[in-house]
């Protein structure tokens, strides 16, 4: 297992175009998250899935911002029309959630991220 | 909802020297988790430590240890014995345990505290 992997990792595009970035997660993780970080800031949480299950989806930015995870293995996040504003750094984590009695989670694996530039 | 603050933009140690960073966090949450996460430049996210807010023993990992004080809502970093290595942002993040098990707005973090270990 090679971690958390992203593609591109870099990408730049045209005010406007649509761009739609891959992450492959731990393969034993069931959990599988999208963040946006942008320049001197932490990062923000837009997405989850747990298995092929989108859990909470209102943090994404506007609704030009959609993520898929079919068959709850790799996922994708598109970016309809993008704009200038959207350059950032988009990192996926993954983690594994136990569920019985006490249901315990145990720490994310970020990826390296796509570094999207929009100009 | 949660805020995560780092006061600190910057520090800068020496080499082998005791460093510790700080971190406030409001919530009315009773059950949740707190990281630190290690950002290297142009490298991914690494988990540095957790806690788990129900535990009262202070997380430690090697020359990683946290001050977490609860009712004071406060989740120190003290990285002892510093290296070179050590260079890279920091980030504090905040995970509040949901109903279906932990990660369930995804992680809270602060704009991190820039670390650098000087020579």
């Amino acid at each position: 297992d090679t971690g958390v992997s992203q593609n591109p990792r870099h990408k730049i595009t045209k005010r406007g175009q649509n761009v739609t970035f891959r992450c492959d997660p731990i393969s034993e993780h069931n959990r599988l998250y999208w963040y946006r970080q942008t320049l001197g800031q932490g990062p923000e949480f837009l997405t989850y899935f747990q298995n092929e299950a989108q859990l909470e989806k209102s943090r994404l930015l506007s609704d030009r911002f959609s993520a898929e995870r079919p068959k709850g293995s790799f996922s994708t996040l598109e970016i309809q029309r993008t704009e200038q504003g959207d350059s950032a750094m988009y990192l996926c984590a993954s983690s594994y959630a136990s569920g019985g009695t006490r249901l315990i989670n145990y720490g994310y694996t970020f990826g390296s991220g796509t570094r999207l530039t929009v100009v | 909802a949660q805020t995560v603050t780092q006061s600190q933009p910057e520090m800068s140690v020496q080499e082998a020297e005791t460093v510790t960073l700080s971190c406030t966090y409001d919530t009315s949450e009773s059950n949740y988790y707190l990281f630190w996460y290690k950002q290297p430049p142009s490298r991914q996210m690494i988990l540095v430590i957790r806690q788990e807010a129900y535990k009262q023993q202070n997380a430690t990992e090697n020359r990683f240890s946290v001050n977490f004080q609860k009712a004071a809502k406060s989740f120190s970093l003290k990285i002892s014995d510093s290296q070179l290595g050590d260079t890279a942002m920091y980030f504090c993040a905040f995970m509040k345990h949901g109903k279906s098990g932990g990660g369930a707005d995804g992680l809270t973090f602060g704009k991190g505290t820039h670390l650098i270990i000087q020579p």
